[in-house]
């Protein structure tokens, strides 16, 4: 299973864009990179999944470098409310997640 | 997305009793689910596989007889804590992946486990 790292923590303030860059040096042809958001005493939910170059959806974006060796999650425009845990995961479909210590984002007002 | 729900979302019991955790797939099927243990201020653990008609995989050092998981149809999977200790008391999650493509994991809310 791929190893993940990420910062452990950052700080924004609202209205900026935050980008948060994951390693995954050892990642496996088949497997996808999926980011998910985590707020104290509930599941993680869904945020994006890509294997490679860009995705975007309505709330992030996932840029995939060619050598998949690394992604960066982008959050346009961040509000109080995206203060959470952030995780990066990857993995082949129908495998299990091994979660890394993900990301503390902070929003300030 | 795909929606997965758990039941009961928090449950208190006293040491020595079991407790029974739901985990459904709401909008699709599941023949692998997946069980997680979450401690405070740290990062989701996994505990063991479901499959669907099979038995359990479970992860090194997670005690198969005392966390029994039946995953008797494809949307549903449960975890029952046997003989609960006070050491078991977590945030207990459960995932499934739509058997599609990605295989994307949607997880559920999570159960909150107070063992007195």
């Amino acid at each position: 299973l791929a190893k993940t790292t990420q910062p452990i923590s950052m700080d924004s303030y609202e209205g900026q864009e935050v980008n948060i860059t994951c390693s995954h040096n050892n990642i496996a042809t088949n497997d996808y990179i999926t980011w998910y958001q985590q707020f104290p005493s509930q599941g993680p939910r869904f945020i994006i999944q890509g294997y490679k170059t860009k995705v975007t959806n309505e709330v992030a974006s996932l840029f995939i470098p060619a050598d998949r060796k690394s992604s960066t999650l982008s959050l346009p425009r961040v509000s109080l409310s995206d203060t959470a845990v952030y995780y990066c995961l990857v993995g082949a479909p129908a495998r299990q997640l091994t979660f890394g210590s993900g990301t503390q984002l902070t929003v300030l007002p | 997305g795909a929606v997965v729900s758990q039941h009961p979302s928090w449950v208190i019991c006293k040491s020595g009793t079991s407790v029974k955790i739901e985990c459904r797939s709401l909008d699709f099927q599941a023949t692998t689910m997946f069980w997680y243990r979450q401690f405070p201020k740290q990062s989701l653990m996994l505990m063991a596989t479901s499959n669907e008609g099979s038995k359990a995989t479970y992860e090194q050092g997670v005690e198969k007889d005392k966390f029994l998981i039946n995953h008797a149809s494809l949307t549903l999977s449960t975890l029952t804590v046997t003989s609960a200790h006070p050491e078991d008391s977590s945030f207990y999650i459960c995932s499934a992946g739509e058997t599609t493509g990605t295989d994307t994991q949607y997880f559920g809310p999570g159960t909150r486990l107070t063992v007195l």
